[in-house]
Order: structure tokens, then C-alpha cells, then sequence
């Protein structure tokens, strides 16, 4: 079965600084693998996704992800956070098949300090 | 195109009231999912549709959850009789074969009182 950890359900960082949202997945077959972002009452948006290829993929607003097959790992990294980064952002993990279900992670809340 | 379009934005009702929520899916989709929000439980997957057949069910919490979907362009999800721990955010998403991702409605505030 499918499932993804977040670490962290909080994170903050100062304006300028490096942002670093950790997730792990687990799943029985590789996966395609995706962050999202949701601003306060609204829904999901697409930050990036991995499906095959390369491994590091770039997202909008300057995110990025590394997928680590060895690690289980698809963290979230973006060089200089910005007061307009401040949102939950979600991991999610779909296994190999446009035609099965997607699993999101528990969240983590980015605040930016100015 | 228009996205994800849910309705209502929100929706407040009395306990034991029935609820239902509607979905359109951006045309041409074929899987739908119905996702529920709440702080204590993040974000739970409650039913998807794969060309408008149910393929999991499994996170539908009880029998007073119900979900249909009659044809490609619509969806409901209906709550009878609703309860005060009802109280959530309902999503609607819908992906097409061939993507991967899935895109969003703006969501459902649903509040039983």
C-alpha cells in the first residue's frame, strides 16, 4: 500500500533563506510523485512532479524536488524563500498508473519570517 | 477551461439534514476523486471513479456517505443524515488518462450545527 510521510507539520524560515520540506513515500512499484500548494481557502495547486526521467525536477514559483529511489525521499527545496511562499504544501505519491488512486501526506505549514 | 467547478462554495446545515455536494470535472477526464479536509485528519481520500465507475470506496467513513457518479461532467457526494463531525472541507479533483496529476475545485466548506 501506498502512504507518504511528511516531516515537519511546521516549518519557518526567515525571508532570503533556504526552504527544506522532507517527504518520504512508500509504495510496491515506482511511483509518480508530486507537491502541491494550498493558500489559505483554496484547493490544491501543482508545485512539480516526478514521473520517469530525470530525477531532479523544477516546479513554478522556483521549487524544486530530487526523487531518491534509494532513499525513498522526494524533498522540497527552493533556494531563497519569499514572504509569498507561506502555505501548506502537501506530498503525494500515485502508483504507476494514471489510473490509480492518489495519497497525500499530512501537510507542512511554511511560514516566512521577515 | 473553467477547471474543477464545485458547488456549493459552502454549506451550512442542521444535524441530520441531508447534504449533497456536486462536481464538475474539467472535460475529458476520466478519474474523479473526492477528498475531505479537516485539521485533525489532513487531507483522507474518500471514494475515485475511474470512467465513472467507483474503484475504491474505502475511505468512505460510513453508510451515510454516498457518492455517485451518472455521467463524465458530474458528480455528488451526499452526507444523510449529517452529522457536527461532517464538518470539513469536501475537494473534488479530476486527472485524464495519460497525465498523471490531478486538478483541484476550490472546495466545499461544509458546517453542521
Amino acid at each position: 500500500a501506498q502512504s507518504v510521510t511528511q516531516l515537519g507539520s511546521h516549518v519557518s524560515v526567515s525571508e532570503g533563506a533556504l526552504v527544506l520540506l522532507r517527504c518520504n513515500y512508500s509504495s510496491s512499484v515506482p511511483p509518480y510523485l508530486f507537491w502541491y500548494v494550498q493558500y489559505p481557502n483554496q484547493g490544491l495547486q501543482l508545485l512539480l512532479k516526478y514521473t520517469t526521467g530525470a530525477t531532479l525536477v523544477k516546479g513554478i514559483n522556483g521549487f524544486e524536488a530530487e526523487f531518491k529511489k534509494s532513499e525513498t525521499s522526494f524533498h522540497l527545496t527552493k533556494p531563497s524563500a519569499h514572504m509569498s511562499d507561506a502555505a501548506e504544501y502537501f506530498c503525494a505519491v500515485r502508483e504507476y498508473s494514471s489510473a490509480s488512486k492518489i495519497i497525500f501526506g499530512s501537510g507542512t505549514r511554511l511560514s516566512i519570517r521577515p | 477551461d473553467a477547471g474543477v467547478i464545485q458547488s456549493p462554495r459552502h454549506e451550512v446545515t442542521e444535524m441530520g439534514q441531508e447534504v449533497t455536494l456536486r462536481c464538475k470535472p474539467i472535460s475529458g477526464h476520466n478519474s474523479l476523486f473526492w477528498y475531505r479536509q479537516t485539521m485533525m485528519r489532513g487531507l483522507e481520500l474518500l471514494i475515485y471513479f475511474n470512467n465513472n465507475v467507483p474503484i475504491d470506496d474505502s475511505g468512505m467513513p460510513e453508510d451515510r456517505f454516498s457518492a455517485k457518479m451518472p455521467n463524465a461532467s458530474f458528480s455528488t457526494l451526499k452526507i444523510q443524515p449529517s452529522e457536527p463531525r461532517d464538518s470539513a472541507v469536501y475537494f473534488c479533483a479530476s486527472s485524464q488518462t495519460g497525465n498523471t496529476e490531478a486538478f483541484f475545485g476550490q472546495g466545499t466548506r461544509l458546517t453542521v450545527v
